[in-house]
């Protein structure tokens, strides 16, 4: 079944400690990108990965890591987990870094920072 | 970069009857504009999508018009029913776009039985 995942789904933690939320996709797809969510202000580009070794900032990069060394993973860093990062995230990925094509969704994982 | 602005960011409207939300984009360069549908805990899941060449297009009950001239589109939601209740958002990008798509804040629709 074509799917991206992530995990982990729920992940309560605490100022400072560094965590890695892991996304993989089975679609052979060369662009990934990472969104948090946030009430009232949509989806908000954190990330994104054109290809194998290829990656750039969104809107909001600020606090955030990524990598892409294998094409169907993107995994997103925090270095050092803030409050104002509790937010619920998504990874995603499209067939061709092109702009016109659709975005598949991962499950999301919601992250609470204390 | 591109700006998108949606509206209204609440709607509720009884069964059967029909919705409609309105987003505005600031790139005219734009000409990929989808839209999502987010369940209460579920990811975005695109409905519908329409690109720059096509005025509207439609999905059965869905329908998705386009005005480039005053570069807003809007989503059409006929014959409502209660599983329709969601979030819904829109999104614009451009051919080339590496940022690909920047998104609406959202409307959260429900339909009243």
């Amino acid at each position: 079944e074509a799917q991206v995942t992530q995990n982990p789904r729920y992940l309560i933690t605490v100022t400072g400690k560094k965590l890695t939320v892991t996304c993989s996709q089975n679609m052979n797809h060369e662009y990934m990108s990472w969104y948090r969510q946030d009430p009232g202000l949509g989806l908000r580009q954190i990330y994104y990965s054109m290809n194998v070794e290829v990656t750039d900032k969104g809107d909001v990069p600020e606090g955030y890591k990524v990598s892409r060394k294998e094409k169907r993973n993107f995994p997103l860093i925090l270095e050092s987990p803030s409050p104002n990062q509790t937010s619920l995230y998504f990874c995603a990925s499209s067939l061709a870094p092109d702009g016109l094509s659709r975005q598949y969704f991962g499950p999301g994982t919601r992250l609470t920072v204390t | 970069g591109e700006n998108v602005e949606q509206h209204p960011s609440t709607l509720s409207v009884q069964e059967g009857d029909s919705a409609v939300i309105k987003c505005t984009y600031s790139d005219s360069a734009s000409n990929y504009f989808p839209w999502y549908k987010q369940e209460l805990g579920k990811r975005p899941q695109l409905i519908i999508d329409i690109r720059s060449n096509v005025g509207e297009k439609k999905d059965q009950r869905i329908a998705v018009t386009l005005n480039k001239t005053a570069k807003h589109f809007s989503l059409h939601i006929t014959e409502t029913q209660p599983e329709d209740s969601a979030v819904y958002f829109c999104a614009a990008s451009y051919s080339g776009s590496a940022r690909q798509l920047t998104f609406g804040s959202g409307t959260q629709l429900t339909v009243l039985p």
